[in-house]
């Protein structure tokens, strides 16, 4: 099983809805959490920490529940540029600070 | 530009050949990652350098993978008799000690045939 598991997609949309992303993993020692947006043939950049109080950034929002070891991502209006691919990440505070990421879920925004 | 540096951007190389990327991290980070990420998957950890240590090494990384970061500054994957398994985008990532956003370079994309 891996360590991040999520969804892979593709979620169709169109502009303007509002749509939700999961991610669950496993390691309850995991400390810390991100979103990261992977664009077609790009690296990886960081969209937004997960907070466990929940956090906001315009129409992203994530939110983190350590209970069911799961964190989400809701994005409204959706806009035709965020049609990329976003990766849950998980890091675990020993001796190695990494980054562990899923394999991501796929958004496709439509006209 | 000072964000993560790697090269080559593309390298297309036979089975059994060698091959030597280099990641060159912001300046003031002291950490510094490797990954490797293959279609439709995200990225794997490979290997990481607290400045010059490197400190963990994924059990992905067969005896045919090495890397080094010499005086902690840039660092280099070296491949030794490729496999056409090896082939994937080779990602560079690099954070200071205060903070855990990663900053990645474009990657080396690795083609074994």
């Amino acid at each position: 099983r891996k360590e991040v598991e999520q969804d892979p997609g593709p979620f169709n949309v169109p502009e303007g809805a509002t749509v939700a992303f999961n991610c669950t993993y496993s390691n309850s020692a995991s400390q810390s959490f991100f979103w990261y947006r992977q664009d077609c043939r790009k690296e990886p950049k960081l969209l937004m920490s997960v907070y466990s109080s929940g956090n906001e950034d315009g129409r992203f929002t994530a939110q983190l529940n350590r209970a069911s070891q799961y964190i989400s991502l809701l994005i409204r209006d959706s806009k035709l540029s965020d049609s990329a691919t976003y990766l849950c990440v998980v890091t675990r505070m020993d001796s190695s600070y990494k980054l562990i990421f899923g394999s991501g879920t796929r958004l496709l925004v439509r006209p | 530009d000072t964000g993560v540096s790697q090269n080559p951007r593309h390298k297309i190389t036979k089975r059994g050949q060698n091959v030597t990327f280099r990641c060159d991290p912001i300046s003031e980070h002291n950490r510094l990652y490797w990954y490797r990420q293959t279609l439709g998957q995200g990225p794997e950890f490979l290997t990481y350098f607290q400045n010059e240590a490197q400190l963990e090494k994924s059990r992905l990384l067969s005896d045919r993978f090495s890397a080094e970061r010499p005086k902690g500054s840039f660092s280099t994957l070296e491949i030794q008799r490729t496999e056409q398994g090896d082939s994937a985008m080779y990602l560079c990532a690099s954070s200071s000690a205060y903070n855990e956003k990663l900053f990645f370079g474009s990657g080396t994309q690795l083609s074994v045939l």
